[in-house]
């Protein structure tokens, strides 16, 4: 059954450097999303991205983020200056068609670690 | 303002019982919910959706009732089993949007 990867599933930094976490969508999706969970907490959307361009942003996705899809099968993350509170559980989803009723499946997640 | 309310409990269950698992949401202009299961560690696992124009969809074992009047959104898990125990997740999409809206989960322990 096709899934949604994600490297690395554990990452650690010092605060104020960059992070870059990596995904690959499920091949024939057109939609694709991060989702961060803070421990404890529940699964906050931070950006969904279709045809090379981001199609909606949350108010957490500020300016050290950024998104990218590379080529025709990864999807990363970049967190330019890391911070403390940036300290999450990442996921990354995709959808076959956008619109808000399709399915989003998600990746296992990369748990980004700030010191 | 959009969200989608849960407080989080702990619900308990014996093995073999039913579960119920309830969820508030308060964006009237959702028109699609999913549920996600989710275990220690792990991504979440879609476990069963229904659109708008629905008040109860079946899947293996699940059962999603969708109350729009109240706006309450309820999973039910037949017969549950250990492996079910893990913390359960609404979503709406705010009405169209690209992005999911979570609640914030319900611990689901099951006891042999």
């Amino acid at each position: 059954e096709p899934e949604v990867t994600q490297t690395p599933s554990h990452q650690v930094t010092q605060m104020g450097q960059e992070v870059i976490l990596r995904c690959v969508p499920i091949s024939n999706h057109l939609y694709f999303y991060w989702y961060r969970q803070i421990l404890g907490q529940k699964v906050e959307f931070l950006v969904s991205f279709y045809n090379n361009e981001i199609s909606e942003k949350s108010e957490i996705f500020d300016d050290q983020f950024s998104v990218e899809r590379p080529d025709g099968s990864n999807f990363t993350l970049k967190i330019r200056s890391t911070k403390l509170e940036d300290s999450a559980m990442y996921f990354c989803a995709s959808s076959d068609t956008g619109g808000g009723t399709d399915t989003q499946y998600f990746g296992p997640g990369t748990r980004l670690t700030v010191l | 303002g959009e969200s989608v309310g849960l407080h989080l409990p702990t619900l308990s269950v014996q093995e073999g019982d039913n579960s119920i698992i309830n969820c508030a949401y308060s964006n009237s202009a959702s028109d699609y919910f999913i549920w996600y299961k989710q275990e220690s560690g792990k991504g979440p696992q879609f476990i069963i959706d229904i659109r708008s124009n629905m008040d109860k969809r079946q899947g293996q074992r699940v059962t999603v009732l969708l109350n729009k009047t109240v706006k309450h959104l309820s999973l039910q898990i037949a017969a549950t089993q250990p492996g079910d125990s893990a913390v359960y997740f609404c979503a709406e999409n705010g009405g169209g949007y690209n992005k999911l809206i979570f609640g914030a989960g319900t611990r689901l322990a099951v006891h042999p």
